[in-house]
């Protein structure tokens, strides 16, 4: 059974750093093909793709958001962490992760909502 | 706005056929393949459709997907009560990775 869940702060403030681990289940991350990637979606609009990581550390960011996003993977911790700089309150969303096979998301956590504020 | 372009709503009645049009570009639909989610309000999304039209197990065969040239389209037939749901294309493209649509509303009249 494949299983993801998105954990981290449910407020932070302007120009903070956001960091948000997924905790996965199910399946490794040094299988060929796969990934894990974050989607952000505010409060009534539509999805964003904001990071994906590979089985080979290939990552992939939207080139606008780039520079202000990372993504890492732990094999044996059974994590991805993105990390967001410079949060402003347009950034007030939920966050998913999801993985599949390269963009093909089968699986999806619950998303935690992040408010920015001050 | 999103890169890859939805009608905002669709609807129809029970038993209905209903299509969803996603329209792209040379660097995204074209030149990828496009999956579709089905998101019930305050829940995740679901992965519908993959690579064009291609449905995980456990989908049912009323959802279909194609498309042709720039544009993707996802199908419903016999439309159903717990269709109502918002509906996303999404595509990779070519310099700016993963990209969606702004999602489609289905309601069932």
């Amino acid at each position: 059974q494949i299983t993801l869940k998105e954990s981290g702060p449910t407020l932070v403030k302007p120009t903070q750093t956001l960091t948000l681990t997924c905790t996965f289940s199910g399946f490794s991350l040094s299988t060929s093909g796969v990934g894990v990637a974050w989607i952000r979606q505010p409060p009534g609009k539509a999805l964003e793709f904001l990071a994906l990581v590979y089985w080979d550390d290939d990552k992939r960011y939207p080139p606008p958001l780039k520079s202000r996003l990372t993504i890492t993977k732990d094999t044996s911790k059974n994590q991805v962490v993105l990390t967001m700089t410079n949060m402003d309150p347009v950034d007030t969303a939920t966050y998913y992760c999801a993985y599949g096979k390269w963009w093909e998301l089968e699986y999806w956590g619950q998303g935690t909502l992040v408010s920015v504020s001050s | 706005q999103s890169v890859l372009t939805q009608p905002p709503s669709a609807s129809g009645a029970p038993g209905q056929r209903v299509t969803i049009s996603c329209s792209g570009s040379s660097s995204n639909v074209e030149s990828s393949t496009v999956n579709w989610y089905q998101q019930v309000p305050g829940t995740a999304p679901k992965l519908l459709i993959y690579s064009n039209d291609q449905r995980p197990s456990g989908v049912p065969d009323r959802f279909s997907g194609s498309k042709s040239g720039t544009s993707a389209y996802l199908a419903i037939s016999g439309l159903q009560s717990e269709d109502e749901a918002d509906y996303y294309c999404a595509g990779w493209d070519d310099r700016l990775n993963g990209v969606f649509g702004g999602g489609t509303k289905v309601t069932v009249l």
